[in-house]
C-alpha cells in the first residue's frame, strides 16, 4: 500500500490555473474510477472537492475539475483565489478493497 | 445536519491501548460504510481502516499488523477503533468519515488527537 505520488508543492498567482498530479499504479488509480480529491486548511478536517475522478459535490466551485489518464489523476484549479491556498490530497480505492492517499500537495497562492 | 463527533483520544504510554468512538447523526448511519483516517503531526492523510454498513466486512492498512480493530454499533450510530500495542508512530489526529460506493468521503469528523509517549 504505497502512497500515491503528488508534488510536494505548487504555486500560482491569483487568476491563474494550476494542476496537481497524482500518480499511482494499475492496482489503484489506473484500475478504478474511484479517485477523489480533498482540500485541507490548517487545523481543519479534509473537505471533499472531487469524487469519481471528475465529479463535483454540490457547493464546490466549478473552478475545480478532475481528470485521469492511465495511472495518473489530476486536479485543476482555475481562476486561483487566495482562499484556495491549502493542502490537497488525492485518494483512490485499490485492488485489495483498501484505500490509499497521496502524500499531499501544498498550494501557495502568491 | 450531518455530524460526526470523535472522542476517546488522549495521552497513552507505548504499549498501551485506547478505544476511539465516533458518534454519527443526521444521516442513516447503517447505510454507509465508514472509515478511520489518521494524520500524524505535520504529515499527510493515511487511511487506517474501513467497515461495511452492516459491520460484516472490515479492511485494514497493512502497516497496522493486527493491532487495530474497527467495529460499529448501528443501534447507537457509533463507530469504534480499538487500538492496542500503541507505538510512538501511531500518534496522530484520527478522523472518522463515511465512505460512499465510489470510495470517497463527503462527511468528516473534527478528529481526535492520540499521543503515544512515555
Amino acid at each position: 500500500q504505497s502512497a500515491l505520488t503528488q508534488p510536494a508543492s505548487v504555486s500560482g498567482s491569483p487568476g491563474q490555473s494550476i494542476t496537481i498530479s497524482c500518480t499511482g499504479t494499475s492496482s489503484d488509480v489506473g484500475g478504478f474510477n474511484s479517485v477523489s480529491w480533498y482540500q485541507q486548511h490548517p487545523g481543519k478536517a479534509p473537505k471533499l472537492m472531487i469524487y469519481e475522478v471528475s465529479k463535483r459535490p454540490s457547493g464546490v466551485s466549478n473552478r475545480f475539475s478532475g481528470s485521469k489518464s492511465g495511472n495518473t489523476a489530476s486536479l485543476t484549479i482555475s481562476g486561483l483565489q487566495t482562499e484556495d491556498e491549502a493542502d490537497y490530497y488525492c485518494s483512490s480505492s485499490t485492488s485489495s478493497s483498501t484505500r490509499v492517499f497521496g502524500g499531499g500537495t501544498k498550494l501557495t497562492v502568491l | 445536519e450531518v455530524q460526526l463527533l470523535e472522542s476517546g483520544g488522549g495521552l497513552v504510554q507505548p504499549g498501551g491501548s485506547l478505544r476511539l468512538s465516533c458518534a454519527a447523526s443526521g444521516f442513516t448511519f447503517s447505510a454507509y460504510a465508514m472509515s478511520w483516517v489518521r494524520q500524524a503531526p505535520g504529515k499527510g492523510l493515511e487511511w487506517v481502516s474501513s467497515i461495511s454498513g452492516n459491520g460484516a466486512t472490515t479492511y485494514y492498512a497493512d502497516s497496522l499488523k493486527g493491532r487495530f480493530t474497527i467495529s460499529r454499533d448501528n443501534s447507537k450510530n457509533t463507530l469504534y477503533l480499538q487500538m492496542n500495542s500503541l507505538r510512538a508512530e501511531d500518534s496522530a489526529i484520527y478522523y472518522c468519515a463515511n465512505v460512499r460506493p465510489g470510495a470517497f468521503s463527503e462527511y468528516w469528523g473534527q478528529g481526535t488527537l492520540v499521543t503515544v509517549s512515555s
